[in-house]
Order: structure tokens, then sequence, then C-alpha cells
């Protein structure tokens, strides 16, 4: 079975620094996507990058960079020059090419100003 | 515990007509989210209950969409009348506690055609 681990279940970064954000997976599939979504207190999940297994290439998207590798089964996530409306609770999920999404444990991102 | 269910696994139906989606969560959990999953928006919140209250519906797309909680053990998401765009994935996931891990159900896979 497929499981998504992020090991820091907090962290904090001074505004404008970088921050990464670890998660780990594990899965026999060759095929499948990885997403990091934010979720502000507003409860909405915030699609904030995603990556196809099949592409070497890693995703960016403004700020938000992912170091994806695959042989290791890692999926990081990147957040240079933070920014304070960039604190939520991040989450890695992983979707199975039948659909089935698995979520991490998330991390809880604090920005200090 | 068998985890979140939902039924059906697969749905096709024609536009215009009514589609309506069930999901029984994890017994014990007082918090309830119905998600749309496309690859386009990524995961969409579309509403959560409390105690088979709803909290928040501000990510029901439109009139269309109606959810409701009649228990604590089963929820549905209803969708009249249905259009091609609604084609996605639907998610219900539950938990314990507004920030505590959600676990997911398996989706319906709703085609309009």
């Amino acid at each position: 079975a497929q499981t998504v681990t992020q090991s820091q279940p907090e962290m904090s970064v001074q505004e404008a620094e970088t921050v990464t954000l670890s998660c780990t997976y594990d899965t026999s599939e060759s095929d499948y996507y990885l997403f990091w979504y934010k979720q502000p207190p507003s409860r909405q999940m915030i699609l904030v990058i995603r990556q196809e297994a099949y592409k070497q290439q890693n995703a960016t998207e403004n700020r938000f960079s992912v170091n994806f590798q695959k042989a290791a089964k890692s999926f990081s996530l990147k957040i240079s020059d933070s920014q304070l409306g960039d604190a939520a609770m991040y989450f890695c999920a992983y979707r199975s090419a039948d659909d089935k999404i698995i979520f991490g444990k998330g991390t809880r991102l604090h920005i200090l100003p | 515990d068998a985890g979140v269910i939902q039924s059906p696994r697969h749905e096709v139906t024609e536009m215009g007509q009514e589609v309506t989606l069930r999901c029984k969560p994890i017994s014990g959990h007082d918090y309830l989210f119905w998600y749309r999953q496309t690859m386009m928006r990524g995961l969409e919140l579309l509403i959560y209950f409390n105690n088979n209250v709803p909290i928040d519906d501000s990510g029901m797309p439109e009139d269309r969409f109606s959810a409701k909680m009649p228990n604590a053990s089963f929820s549905t998401l209803k969708i009249q009348p249905s259009e091609p765009r609604d084609s996605a994935v639907y998610f219900c996931a539950s938990s314990s506690g507004p920030y505590n891990e959600q676990f997911f159900g398996p989706g319906t896979r709703l085609t309009v055609l």
C-alpha cells in the first residue's frame, strides 16, 4: 500500500528566507502524481504545485519549487522569499493511477516577521 | 474500522440527470468533508460539516449542488441537474477534530455525458 510521510509536524522560517518541507512516499507504481497543498485557516485546500512522476524536470510555480527524487521517493517543497501569507498547513499528497489519493499528515508552517 | 465508505465508485450519467453521491464517515469522527478533484483545479473543498451541521459551503460551485448530513453516519452530495463540467472525482473525508488528520474515502468518479 502507498504511504506518504511528512516528518516535520511544524516548522518556522523568518520572513523573506527560504524553507524546505520534506515529504517521502512509498509505492510500487511507476505512474502517479504528487501534489503539495496549502491549507490556511479557512480550511480550503489550495493546490500549490503538482508533479507527474514520468517527468524528470522539477515543477516550479513562482516562489514554490519541488525537488523530486523518484528513485529515493522524495518530494520536497521549497518556498523562497517566504511571506506572511505562506503561513498554513502544507500537505503532501500522492495520487495513484486509479485515483486513490493519500495525504501526509501535514506540516504546519509559521512565518516569523 | 472499514474507513470512509463512498458509493458508487463510478457513476456515468447523462446531462440533466440528478446524481447522488453517498458517504459513510469513520465512526466517531465529528467532521465530514466533501472534495472535488480535477487535474486542472486539483482538490477543492466543497463543503464541510461538524456534528452534522454544515459549517462552510462556500466551495459549492453553484445552486445545482447540495449536501446533507441527516445523521452522524451518512452524508449525501447531490447534483441536479448535472452538466458535463461536473465530471470529476468526488472525495469524502472525515476527521476527529478540525485540524486532525483527514481520512479519505476511495472517491466516486463521476462522468456526465
